[in-house]
C-alpha cells in the first residue's frame, strides 16, 4: 500500500532562512510521482512541484527544490530565502503507480510552515 | 486563466439534512476529483471523472453520497442526509491528462460544518 509519512507538524522559520520540509514515502512500486502542495489559510491546494521516480536530476521551480532520495524512499521540499507569504500549510503527495488510468494522490498529514519576521 | 471554481465556500446544516456541492473544472480539464480533507490531514479522494464518466469511486460512501458530472463539465456532489461526521473541507480538482506528472489543480473548497 502507498504511504507518505510528514514527521513535521509545525515548524517555525526565520524570514530569509532555507526551510526543509520532510517527506518519506512507501511504495511497491517503480513508476512513481511525488509533488509537494501549498494549501494557505485560504483552502485551496497549490501545486508547486512534480518529480518522477525515474528523473535523474531533482526537480526545481523558482525558490523550490525537491530533494530526491530514491533509496531512502526521500522526497524534502526545500524552500530557499523564506518569505512572509510562505507561511502555510504542506502537503507531500505521490501517485503510485504513474500510469494512465491510475490517478490518485495519496497525501501526507502536512507541516505547518510559519515564517518569522 | 480562470481556476478551478467551488460553490459555495461555506456550509453550515443540521444533521440529516442534504447538501450539494458545485464545482467548475478549469476548461479544457477532461479529468475531475472530488477530495474530502478532514482537520488536520491530507486530502482523501471521493471519485474521480474522466469526461462524464465515473472511472474511481471506491472511496465513495455510497448510500449517502452521490456525484454526477452531466455533460463533462460541471460537476455536483450531494450528501443526503448529512451526519456529524461528515463536517470536513470538499474540494474538487481537475488536471489536463497531458502535463508531466498530471498534476492536479485545486479549487478552495467548501468547508462543511454538520451541527
Amino acid at each position: 500500500a502507498q504511504k507518505i509519512t510528514q514527521t513535521q507538524p509545525g515548524m517555525f522559520v526565520q524570514e530569509k532562512e532555507a526551510v526543509t520540509l520532510d517527506c518519506t514515502y512507501d511504495t511497491s512500486d517503480q513508476s512513481y510521482g511525488l509533488f509537494w502542495y501549498k494549501q494557505p489559510s485560504s483552502g485551496e491546494m497549490i501545486f508547486l512541484i512534480y518529480q518522477g521516480s525515474y528523473d535523474e536530476q531533482n526537480a526545481t521551480e523558482g525558490r523550490y527544490s525537491l530533494n530526491f532520495q530514491k533509496a531512502r524512499k526521500s522526497a524534502n521540499l526545500v524552500i530557499s530565502a523564506s518569505q512572509l507569504g510562505d507561511s502555510a500549510m504542506y502537503f507531500c503527495a505521490m501517485r503510485s503507480p504513474i500510469n494512465f488510468g491510475n490517478e490518485k494522490l495519496t497525501f501526507g498529514t502536512g507541516t505547518r510552515l510559519t515564517i518569522i519576521p | 486563466e480562470a481556476g478551478v471554481v467551488q460553490s459555495p465556500r461555506y456550509k453550515i446544516i443540521e444533521k440529516k439534512q442534504p447538501v450539494a456541492f458545485w464545482c467548475n473544472p478549469i476548461s479544457g480539464h477532461n479529468t475531475l476529483y472530488w477530495y474530502r480533507q478532514n482537520l488536520g490531514q491530507g486530502p482523501e479522494l471521493l471519485i474521480r471523472y474522466e469526461n462524464e464518466e465515473a472511472v474511481d469511486d471506491s472511496q465513495l460512501p455510497k448510500d449517502r453520497f452521490s456525484a454526477e458530472r452531466l455533460k463533462g463539465v460541471d460537476s455536483t456532489l450531494k450528501i443526503q442526509p448529512a451526519e456529524l461526521g461528515d463536517s470536513a473541507v470538499y474540494l474538487c480538482a481537475s488536471s489536463p491528462g497531458t502535463a508531466r506528472g498530471n498534476e492536479q489543480f485545486f479549487g478552495p473548497g467548501t468547508r462543511l460544518t454538520v451541527l
